[in-house]
């Protein structure tokens, strides 16, 4: 199994172009999230989805739209990159939590974004 | 909505014991998880506490007190390769689709 992987590894725009990072996973994960991770801080949530066909906000989502059209993948959109959105971006799966609320997100190696 | 508080680094010697410690305001707690992540890579799982006390893994462990709003990372028998930083993170019973709110990290840099 590949677990999550994300494509491209490494991008450059120019402010404001437009892309989209692509995730894929093979776990059969019901549940897909975007982060993104600025030097020497946390992840902060962008949008997320709790299944096929269903996306929702996160921390924070403005600037980005997402789209979730097959289980195992899940879309991330720039409409117009600013600089502000450099950053690495994961994505990342889980499963439905048990009882214990356990949650455990398998993450993608991340896509270094820089936007001149 | 959520907060989390641990410190920005520690350091210690190879063979040494790290205890990250970790506060957390929410408003409806529901487990507190560990995650590493090596510079240039992704965040790993390490560890979920549920419930009051210590849970142990090989030579981490991690523990909780739910009274408290506190738990703690503790890593044991330092290794080189335990030079990363580690993440806390904390479910809100409101929170849905499994979403985790992170602490800012703590970076373990571990020295010969």
């Amino acid at each position: 199994n590949a677990g999550v992987t994300q494509t491209p590894k490494f991008r450059v725009l120019k402010t404001g172009q437009s892309m989209t990072l692509l995730c894929a996973q093979d776990m059969n994960h019901e549940y897909m999230y975007w982060y993104r991770q600025d030097p020497g801080m946390g992840l902060r949530l962008i949008h997320y989805s709790v299944g096929e066909g269903t996306t929702a906000k996160g921390e924070v989502p403005d600037g980005y739209n997402v789209s979730r059209l097959k289980k195992q993948n899940f879309l991330l959109g720039l409409e117009s990159a600013a600089p502000s959105q450099t950053s690495v971006y994961f994505c990342a799966s889980s499963y439905s939590p048990g009882t214990s609320g356990r949650v455990e997100q398998y993450f993608g190696p991340g896509t270094r974004l820089t936007v001149t | 909505g959520q907060s989390l508080e641990q410190p920005s680094e520690v350091t210690a010697v190879e063979g040494a014991i790290v205890q990250i410690n970790c506060t957390y305001q929410t408003s409806g707690f529901y487990g507190l998880s560990w995650y590493q992540q090596h510079d240039g890579g992704a965040p790993t799982f390490l560890s979920y506490n549920a419930l009051d006390g210590l849970e142990e893994t090989g030579r981490f462990s991690s523990f909780l007190s739910r009274s408290d709003s506190y738990g703690y990372l503790l890593l044991q028998e330092l290794q080189m390769k335990d030079s990363a930083s580690y993440f806390c993170a904390v479910r809100d019973r409101g929170a849905a689709g499994n979403k985790l709110t992170f602490g800012g990290g703590t970076r373990v840099l571990v020295k010969p």
